[in-house]
């Protein structure tokens, strides 16, 4: 079965720190790649997405990912985070060749201190 | 942006009773889908939904659910004799497809209690 691997449950950075969140996915074929945020309170929300071409992808509020193909990763980077990115990330996959489903990673909670 | 709306945002049950959550998915989508999450769990596929019917359905989606497009607005999820392990966050997301398929939107989901 498809999985979705996240290295790490819970982050405590200062800010201004870099942030790398890793993601790994167990799957050998096509796939869209995905990182969504869910700032406390609100809902899921569509950080960045890769589907095809330049591994690295870049997305909103200076978050950037990139697909390494044959590591299986997908790993969430921004080189100075602020307050304002506590919040919990999720990878998720799709698999193409098993429909539109995304799979979810378990989540990392982030938290920056000011 | 539009978004997904979802109602209400928390619910709480008797334990067998019928439960309908509701979604209002963005416009001009055309694929519906509910996923949930159980406290301190992953976020779980449940089903989707195109053109008037389920298109997928995981394991988690017996017969005790079931999904309805009722009109051109709502999407909802039915569960018919509500269990306590039902208890979770469930989410409501929407998507369109041109030419390739493009990323699921969600609302901010309805938080079901079971007691």
């Amino acid at each position: 079965a498809q999985s979705v691997s996240q290295h790490n449950h819970h982050v405590i950075l200062s800010e201004a720190a870099s942030l790398e969140l890793g993601c790994n996915y167990s799957y050998g074929g096509t796939v869209n790649l995905f990182w969504y945020v869910q700032y406390p309170g609100q809902h899921l929300q569509l950080l960045l997405k890769y589907f095809s071409g330049d591994p690295l992808v870049k997305g909103i509020k200076g978050f950037e990912a990139e697909f390494i193909k044959s590591k299986f990763s997908f790993n969430l980077r921004k080189p100075s985070v602020q307050w304002s990115d506590t919040a919990e990330y999720f990878c998720a996959v799709i698999c193409m060749e098993y429909g539109n489903k995304l799979v979810f990673g378990a989540g990392t909670i982030l938290r920056v201190k000011s | 942006e539009p978004e997904v709306t979802q109602t209400p945002s928390h619910q709480v049950t008797q334990m067998g009773q019928e439960v309908i959550l509701r979604c209002v998915p963005i416009s001009n989508h055309l694929y519906f889908y509910w996923y949930r999450q159980i406290l301190g769990q992953k976020v779980e596929f449940l089903v989707s939904f195109y053109n008037n019917e389920i298109s997928e359905k995981s394991e988690i989606f017996d017969d005790q659910f079931s999904v309805e497009r009722p009109d051109g607005s709502n999407f909802t999820l039915k569960i018919r004799s509500t269990k306590l392990e039902d208890s979770a966050m469930y989410f409501c997301a929407s998507s369109t497809r041109q030419g390739v398929w493009q990323p699921q939107h969600f609302g901010d989901g309805t938080r079901l209690s079971i007691l």
